[in-house]
């Protein structure tokens, strides 16, 4: 069964950093992982979208990275922003045609 | 083009209540989930149609909780009676199934509190 985690839970850094979040799955067989950002009271926005046979997605200051073998995604958010503060979930959908296990987010905060 | 549209946006009940959840997915996304989203956990998958057939609703407790999508386009959730645990938010995805990418959109989702 897959299980994904992220971590840290919460990160907190000063606007302008460069900052990685971290997500990490327990079954390599995966067909896709999609990273998403939830803000407070909203629903899941879709951020970008990597499938198995891809290394990596870029989308302006967003870069998501997949090393299947590892069982690991990073999202990079470059020159970060306190209009990027927000839960950011990744999900993975696995070989077998079934439904994207989600993790349980990183709470990022961007202090001005 | 319209996203994924959800109401009501909030609800509270006292529990062994009943409430219902409305949902309509972008249009000719013939994909259409359910999920619960618990406070500080990613969503859960409770139901996920295709057209107006289930495909998996292998963790959707149907003791308490049921959904229909009749015309293979819009869909409601129920729950009655409501317990206590049953405070989330319920959020609503749809997918195309063309897109062999398989890409989710959410609605703004349903918060339901029980008392």
């Amino acid at each position: 069964k897959q299980e994904v985690t992220q971590i840290p839970a919460a990160l907190s850094v000063p606007e302008g950093e460069n900052l990685v979040l971290n997500c990490s799955f327990t079954d390599s067989a995966i067909y896709n992982l999609q990273w998403f950002r939830q803000d407070p009271g909203k629903g899941l926005t879709s951020l970008l979208l990597i499938q198995s046979s891809q290394r990596e997605q870029t989308s302006g200051r967003l870069n998501a990275s997949l090393d299947k073998s590892s069982g690991r995604s990073t999202l990079y958010i470059a020159a970060s922003q306190p209009g990027d503060s927000a839960t950011y979930l990744c999900a993975v959908r696995g070989n077998y045609g079934q439904n994207f296990v989600f993790g349980p987010g990183t709470r990022l905060s961007v202090l001005p | 083009e319209a996203g994924v549209a959800q109401s009501p946006r909030y609800k509270i009940i006292e529990k062994r209540q009943s409430v219902a959840f409305w949902c309509n997915p972008i249009s000719g996304h013939a994909t259409l989930y359910w999920y619960q989203q618990i406070l500080g956990q990613g969503p859960k998958l409770l139901i996920q149609f295709q057209n107006n057939g289930v495909v998996d609703d292998s963790q959707l407790p149907k003791d308490r909780f049921s959904a229909e999508r009749l015309k293979g386009v819009d869909s409601t959730l129920k729950i009655q009676p409501a317990k206590l645990e049953d405070s989330a938010v319920y959020l609503c995805a749809s997918s195309s199934p063309s897109d062999l990418q398989g890409e989710l959109f959410f609605g703004e989702g349903s918060r339901l509190t029980v008392l």
